[in-house]
């Protein structure tokens, strides 16, 4: 079983372009979010999405967009990317909303010039 | 809202025994859950706990007072394997509904 799948694995982006981030699993759940990873910071939500058709904010979302068409797919967009957001990106999934074991995709690493 | 403090880095030996701490601050507080993640790879789950006590998962031991706000994993025969990241996390009530959010995390430095 795949799980979570992220692409790309990496990506340089000019500073002003806009970008997608695909996420899919195969897992069937409910429940999937977005976190960025920078050194010394953790792991911060930027969006989650309880259930097809739903989405909402977490803590750091400006900047950020995301859609849940599907159960499957949950991409994240960035309409005009800014250096700050040069960081690791990893989509999670869980069966429940509430989410106590969350499986991540294997990240995105994207830096901004 | 919602934090977790935990501490930045811990050092350990090879079969030795390390606790690492994390207290928290949560409107609305459903459990604490830790995951692992080694450099370069994703997160993954480790344990949860909802309720006060300890849960005990192998070498691995996690442990929540409510009362205090405080939690701690227990790591036992450390293995040079165990270097890695560990977060604490907690469900709580906030403006992300009741998605998980993380602590900074705490580097594990196991030495031989």
């Amino acid at each position: 079983t795949a799980g979570i799948t992220q692409a790309p694995t990496s990506q340089i982006l000019a500073a002003g372009r806009s970008m997608t981030l695909r996420c899919t699993q195969d897992m069937r759940h409910n429940a999937m979010y977005w976190y960025r990873q920078d050194l010394g910071l953790g792991l911060r939500l930027i969006h989650y999405s309880n259930t097809a058709g739903t989405t909402g904010k977490g803590e750091v979302p400006d900047g950020y967009s995301v859609s849940r068409a599907n159960t499957d797919d949950f991409p994240l967009t960035l309409a005009s990317a800014v250096p700050s957001q040069t960081s690791v990106y990893f989509c999670a999934s869980s069966s429940g909303t509430g989410g106590e074991k969350l499986f991540f995709g294997s990240g995105t690493q994207l830096s901004v010039l | 809202g919602q934090s977790l403090e935990q501490p930045s880095e811990v050092t350990a030996v090879e079969g030795a025994i390390v606790q690492i701490n994390c207290t928290y601050q949560t409107s609305g507080f459903y459990g604490l859950s830790w995951y692992q993640q080694h450099d370069g790879g994703a997160p993954t789950f480790l344990s949860y706990n909802a309720l006060d006590g300890l849960e005990e998962t192998g070498r691995f031991s996690s442990f929540l007072s409510r009362s205090d706000s405080y939690g701690y994993l227990l790591l036992q025969e450390l293995q040079m394997k165990d270097s890695a990241s560990y977060f604490c996390a907690v469900r709580g009530r906030n403006q992300a509904g009741t998605a998980l959010i993380f602590g900074k995390g705490t580097t594990l430095s196991v030495s031989s």
